[in-house]
């Protein structure tokens, strides 16, 4: 059966530092894998997405996000965060239309 | 150019009462999906409409039912409400095709349904 596992429930980084949040995943084929992000009470909003090609995946808000076959792993990662960036990150996996989510990582971002 | 849209934002509902959510896809888009999302989870998969028929279904129970219309938007129904069904319900709209967004959901805000 297909899963997602983010590892890390809660991550706390000071602003300015770096960023890097764990995702693996679960399936028989690579699947198509994206990141998205969702602030409070609200709907998620795609920050990047993999599907085939150069493994290392360029994103908005400055994130980017390497696939990593061997270790069925898509971690996304940012070089200095922000404190806009405080918000919870899911990790889905698609393979046949269906999408599948991790349970998530909340951010915090101290000042 | 409007997203997805979800109606009503809130919604508060009785044990054993039906509730029905509504759903616009964003414009150019054929296949609609809905997801529950309880608090402090990632969002599970209901079932996805395409052409108006259900093309795929996670593992929820009968009691949740769906409809796609001709102009694409689609409706979320569910009968005999549990308090367990309490959650945040998000609609994903996609397009099917050659386009080269194929693949990609894009979501609404969402209906936050409360069960009392």
């Amino acid at each position: 059966a297909q899963s997602v596992t983010q590892p890390d429930i809660h991550i706390t980084v000071s602003e300015g530092a770096s960023l890097e949040l764990r995702c693996n995943y679960s399936y028989g084929a690579t699947p198509y894998l994206f990141w998205y992000v969702q602030s409070p009470g609200q709907g998620l909003q795609l920050l990047l997405k993999y599907f085939s090609g150069d493994t290392l995946v360029q994103g908005i808000k400055g994130f980017e996000a390497e696939f990593k076959r061997s270790q069925s792993s898509f971690n996304l990662r940012k070089p200095s965060v922000h404190w806009s960036d405080a918000a919870e990150y899911f990790c889905a996996v698609t393979p046949l239309n269906k999408f599948y989510f991790g349970s998530g990582t909340k951010l915090n971002v101290k000042p | 150019d409007a997203g997805v849209t979800q109606s009503p934002t809130h919604l508060i509902k009785t044990r054993g009462q039906q509730v029905t959510l509504r759903c616009s896809p964003k414009s150019g888009h054929d296949t609609v999906s809905w997801y529950q999302q309880a608090l402090g989870q990632g969002p599970q998969f209901i079932f996805q409409y395409y052409e108006e028929e259900e093309r795929q279904r996670g593992n929820f129970p009968d009691r949740f039912s769906g409809h796609q219309f001709p102009n694409y938007s689609s409706e979320l129904n569910v009968n005999a409400l549990l308090l367990g069904d309490s959650a945040l319900y998000l609609c994903a709209s996609s397009a099917s095709g050659g386009r080269s967004d194929k693949n990609i959901q894009y979501f609404g805000a969402g209906t936050r349904l409360s069960v009392l």
